[in-house]
């Protein structure tokens, strides 16, 4: 049961240029958006993270798009670098008072090129 | 560092045994959550611990089975391994009140052969 559509499965972009990795989701009850990052032998790391209730949200290089009516979101990281050259998963839950449920995308492999 | 830390780090295991995987959380962070995530594959849910009792479960038969202690520590217990079961396993911690980040591990390379 895929709740949690990601794309591309790979990509490869030069260094300081653009990445976008798109994921869709179809459980509307979901109200928690994370992008996770994981380096080969590492856990995922809480990259960033949007709620429902706004459209995009930045954090440095790293910034998320959300459209609530079409059930997708997409994180882009600008003047990517060789450093970020990692796993990227998006995820979705919804929130009870105690934890949290993730469900993940398949992943994205990104390769920066120096 | 997420303060998140499983044991062991690798594991091999024949098929039809027995593995427990542990893992230990930081102080306060009452919710663990265990993942399967096979390779080049996104982590699977597997089961929630909240105040050591399993509050929620994804779809993984009954010999996948936990533990959560007072000490913020856990335990993945996989009984009749199959070689399937090969994957990465991770533990996610989660801090009391609510907080919706999860803080995962490094995860637990098992290998059923």
């Amino acid at each position: 049961q895929q709740q949690v559509k990601q794309s591309p499965q790979s990509l490869i972009v030069q260094k300081g240029g653009i990445s976008i990795i798109n994921c869709a989701y179809e459980n509307t009850a979901f109200d928690y958006f994370p992008w996770y990052q994981q380096f080969p032998g590492k856990g995922p790391a809480l990259l960033i993270a949007i709620r429902p209730d706004v459209s995009e949200k930045k954090e440095g290089r790293f910034t998320i798009s959300f459209n609530k009516s079409a059930k997708q979101f997409s994180l882009h990281i600008m003047d990517s670098q060789p450093g970020d050259s990692a796993t990227y998963f998006c995820a979705a839950s919804k929130i009870p008072t105690s934890g949290s449920r993730l469900t993940f995308g398949e992943g994205t492999q990104l390769t920066v090129n120096p | 560092e997420t303060g998140v830390t499983q044991s062991p780090t690798h594991l091999i295991k024949t098929r039809g045994q027995q593995v427990t995987l542990r893992c230990s959380s930081q102080s306060g962070h009452n919710t663990v959550s265990w993942y399967q995530q096979a390779l080049g594959q996104g982590p699977q849910f597997i089961f929630q611990y909240y105040r050591e009792e399993e509050n929620g479960r994804g779809n993984f038969p009954p010999r996948f089975s936990g533990l959560q202690f007072p000490n913020y520590s856990s335990e993945l217990n996989v009984n009749a391994l199959e070689l399937d079961d090969s994957a990465l396993y991770l533990c996610a911690s989660i801090l009391k009140g609510g907080n919706t980040e999860a803080f995962f591990g490094q995860g637990t390379r098992l290998t059923v052969v």
